[in-house]
């Protein structure tokens, strides 16, 4: 299996809501990723995950919180969020010795 | 930190012809450059990387190649198919302790393919 698996591929919530998105991989990568992508832009880092210990976090709003229950599987928890939060959220993993990054096909989140 | 340039933003090629894109970094620390081409309502899809310890590399008709002195690095698409049209994302990764690494990418440029 060399696939990053996002779920859900799509996501409309208001803006008092909570939710959280799902990454999955089983690659035995020990490093794992979220990114931020808005539109015609490059994905920007939010999170690092080096052996399931949160490793960077890019001044992100603590409204985003993310979580790592084990090696195979990482979250993204949304509170509170507003409509300029809307984006492409992507999944990534790695190998050790920063390279063999793969990705997942990302959440598509709207907030309403 | 890093900071990748990439250039041009746009490009339009005939089928047939070849593609270059290219790409500067910052940091000398980087030994990692992935290139990325995404389609729409699609996550990055890595299509060449190269490490810092190799100048060239080809797959296809895909090649990078990379010029550690002048902190340049380049992606040649040859005989270019109307497929190959979509954004091409370079990248740059520094390697930090353990499993830790941080990815930075270029602005992307989007490439097109006249049939």
């Amino acid at each position: 299996d060399t696939e990053v698996t996002q779920t859900p591929k799509h996501l409309v919530m208001g803006m008092t809501n909570k939710k959280s998105l799902k990454c999955e991989q089983h690659m035995g990568h020990r490093a794992m990723y979220w990114y931020k992508q808005k539109a015609k832009k490059p994905p920007e880092l939010m999170f690092v995950y080096s052996y399931e210990k949160l490793s960077i976090n890019e001044s992100v709003p603590s409204r985003f919180s993310p979580e790592c229950p084990n090696s195979s599987l990482l979250n993204l928890h949304l509170h509170a969020l507003q409509p300029e939060d809307s984006a492409l959220y992507l999944c990534a993993s790695s190998q050790g010795g920063g390279s063999g990054y793969t990705f997942g096909s990302g959440t598509r989140l709207t907030v309403v | 930190g890093e900071n990748v340039e990439q250039h041009p933003s746009t490009l339009s090629v005939q089928e047939g012809d070849s593609a270059v894109i290219k790409c500067t970094y910052s940091d000398s620390a980087s030994n990692y450059f992935p290139w990325y081409k995404q389609e729409l309502g699609k996550g990055p899809q890595l299509i060449i990387d190269i490490r810092s310890n190799v100048g060239e590399k080809k797959d296809q008709r895909i090649a990078v190649t990379l010029n550690k002195t002048a902190k340049h690095f380049s992606l040649h698409i040859t005989e270019t198919q109307p497929e190959d049209s979509a954004v091409y994302f370079c990248a740059a990764s520094i390697l930090y302790t353990g499993a830790n690494s941080k990815l930075t990418f270029g602005k992307g440029i989007t490439l097109s393919v006249r049939p």
